[in-house]
Formats: structure tokens, sequence, C-alpha cells
């Protein structure tokens, strides 16, 4: 009931072209749904996040989409470039414990020039 | 602020050895946690801390693999033994309380064991 459920594992788009990746998850306790983005040999870093008491969140070219009755929460990046082509993580964390992170299982994204 | 640091960014060493990575939380951030990387499992956590008491260590997979926070600017993992099964990026993120969960990563420790 912890886990969060990523797809696809990797993504190749055209520049321009609008990616989508997409999370679930069980557990309705998750009430802050981070992304992050990793670039080869670096930490990942927060990108964007989403309560569950809204449905979009846009922060530039990037938006989170969220369904709470699905359990599902979606990324897209408009418009993108070569310089988005990195690892992408959605996450998910509750009240309590910490606020541990619960990672998916990330997206490689390839973004042709 | 420099960010998370982490140290050696590259690490080699060969089977049986003990391994000590390095790291240093932003200042003012009370959570500290430990994460492994590698291709089959993802980020794993292996153990957070908070005001240098850890907390949860349930992800430790070995007795071989210990960490300690002996101040609020400091902390390491350690390996020992180390094992090839070992080899992985490692992690250390912190993060201030009274957030809903933003954690600020370091650049991370290769690990490779021969």
């Amino acid at each position: 009931q912890q886990q969060v459920k990523q797809s696809p594992q990797s993504l190749i788009v055209q520049k321009g072209g609008i990616p989508i990746i997409n999370c679930a998850y069980e557990n309705t306790a998750f009430d802050y749904f981070p992304w992050y983005q990793q670039f080869p040999g670096k930490g990942p870093a927060l990108l964007i996040a989403i309560r569950p008491d809204v449905s979009e969140k846009k922060e530039g070219r990037f938006t989170i989409s969220f369904n709470k009755s699905a359990k599902q929460f979606s990324l897209h990046i408009m418009d993108s470039q070569p310089g988005d082509s990195a690892t992408y993580f959605c996450a998910a964390s509750r009240s309590g414990s910490a606020r541990q992170l619960t990672f998916g299982s990330g997206t490689q994204l390839t973004v042709l020039p | 602020d420099a960010g998370v640091i982490q140290s050696p960014r590259h690490e080699v060493t060969e089977m049986g050895q003990e391994v000590t990575l390095r790291c240093k939380p932003i200042s003012g951030h009370d959570y500290l946690f430990w994460y492994r990387q590698t291709m089959m499992r993802g980020l794993e956590l292996l153990i957070y801390f908070n005001n240098n008491v850890p907390i949860d260590d349930s992800g430790m997979p070995e007795d071989r693999f210990s960490a300690k926070m002996p101040n609020a600017s400091f902390s390491t993992l350690k390996i020992q033994p180390s094992e090839p099964r070992d080899s992985a990026v490692y992690f250390c993120a912190s993060r201030p309380t009274g957030t809903l969960g933003e954690q600020y990563f370091g650049p991370g420790t290769r690990l490779t064991v021969t």
C-alpha cells in the first residue's frame, strides 16, 4: 500500500512535444505529491509538487494533473526541450513518519533536437 | 548555502574493505536521510535521522551497514565488509521541520566494489 507505481519506464519525444508521465498510488493517507528531476551525475531535485485539494498545478512549462478519485497524478512538460532530458521521479508523502518520500521507479526522458 | 555536501564523490574499493561515506546536511535542517540508488531497485531509503537521532533504519539491508550522526552537521554511512552487490550511488538528503516533505539531495557518492 506504500507503493507508487510510475510509467512509462522510458520516453522519447521530439523537441516541442508534450511528454506525459503517469503515477498511481494506493495509500489514501498520502497528501503531498512531488516530482523530482535528476540529471546524470546529480542528485534528484524538486521540480514541482501538488496537494490533493487541487486538480492541477502549473509552474512554467511543467504541469501536474491530479485525479484524487482515481488515485493518479501525472506530469506534463509543455514545449519540451533537449535540456529537459533527465530522469523524472514521482513521489508521495503523508503526515507523520517524518514525511518520508515514497518514490516511483523513475522515467528516463529523452527529448530529441 | 552550499547545499548538501557528500564525500567522496567516487569510491572504488575491493570486496571485504570498509567503506565510509560522509554527508554534511544543510544548516538548520532537522532531518537527514540516506538513500541508495540502483538501476534494479531505484531509490531506496536506508535510514533517517531526526535531530541527530536515528528514527527508522528498517531500510538498512544488512548488519554490514551502519550509520551515525554525531552532530547536526555531519553523518556517516559505513559498510563493513563491503561486497560487490553494494555497488550503487548513495545519496544523502536533508529537510527542515515543518515542510511537506521537500528533500534536498546531495550529489551522491558512486561506490564501486570490485
